[in-house]
């Protein structure tokens, strides 16, 4: 089982509809999570933290985390085609600033 | 304030080279990862650098070497270069080192590595 998991897509959606990214994760431990946004060529951006259950609102993006179920989320509301990236999830055990990052999930918005 | 910046951008090297990458990490961060990213892949954890210390080291041999400078920039060394060494390398900064930190990386733009 991998650490990290994620679809690697695509996922296609209009522009002006919601983007639903999922991640699991297979360590219990793991405390910190995070959403990194990458586009083609160019390297990742931070966009979303998260430790705790539930949910975490930042302009149009909200991370959901579920660590009974070792699940995280990420929705991108009012998606719009500049949100055209991949998508990395990563989780952290604590303590040491070692991220474990996903394959990601490429995100396509239509005009 | 400075973000993390990487040099060289882009390099080719031949098979068997050997290969030195550098980084400057943001004003006020004293730790230093760096990663590697094949195309289609996350990045992979090489290894961390704390107050000139390595910190911790993912599944990478020994050819894989780096160092940290007082300043907190760093370098990332490759021996006895490999076709499959082809790929983005990326470092990454963070304000804390050891325990108490938050896990957030800021990461450079990175240099892509090609190996022929």
């Amino acid at each position: 089982q991998k650490e990290v998991e994620q679809n690697s897509g695509p996922l296609s959606v209009p522009e002006g509809a919601i983007a639903s990214l999922n991640c699991t994760y297979s360590d219990r431990v793991s405390q910190s999570f995070f959403w990194y946004r990458q586009y083609s060529g160019k390297s990742p951006e931070l966009i979303m933290s998260i430790y705790s259950n539930g949910d975490k609102e930042d302009g149009r993006f909200t991370a959901q985390l579920n660590k009974a179920s070792q699940y995280v989320s990420l929705l991108i509301r009012d998606s719009q085609p500049s949100d055209s990236a991949t998508y990395l999830c990563a989780v952290n055990r604590g303590g040491y600033s070692t991220l474990t990052f996903g394959k990601g999930t490429m995100l396509l918005v239509s005009p | 304030e400075t973000g993390v910046t990487q040099s060289p951008t882009h390099l080719i090297k031949t098979r068997g080279q050997q290969v030195t990458l550098r980084c400057s990490s943001q004003s006020g961060h004293n730790t230093v990862s760096w990663y590697q990213q094949a195309l289609g892949q996350g990045p992979q954890f090489i290894f961390q650098y704390y107050r000139e210390e390595e910190n911790g080291r993912g599944n990478f041999p020994p050819r894989f070497s780096g160092l940290q400078f007082p300043n907190y920039s760093s370098e990332l060394n490759v021996n006895a270069l490999e076709l499959d060494d082809s790929a983005l390398y990326l470092c990454a900064s963070s304000p804390q080192g050891r325990e108490g930190n938050t896990g957030e990386l800021f990461f450079g733009e990175g240099s892509r590595l090609t190996v022929l």
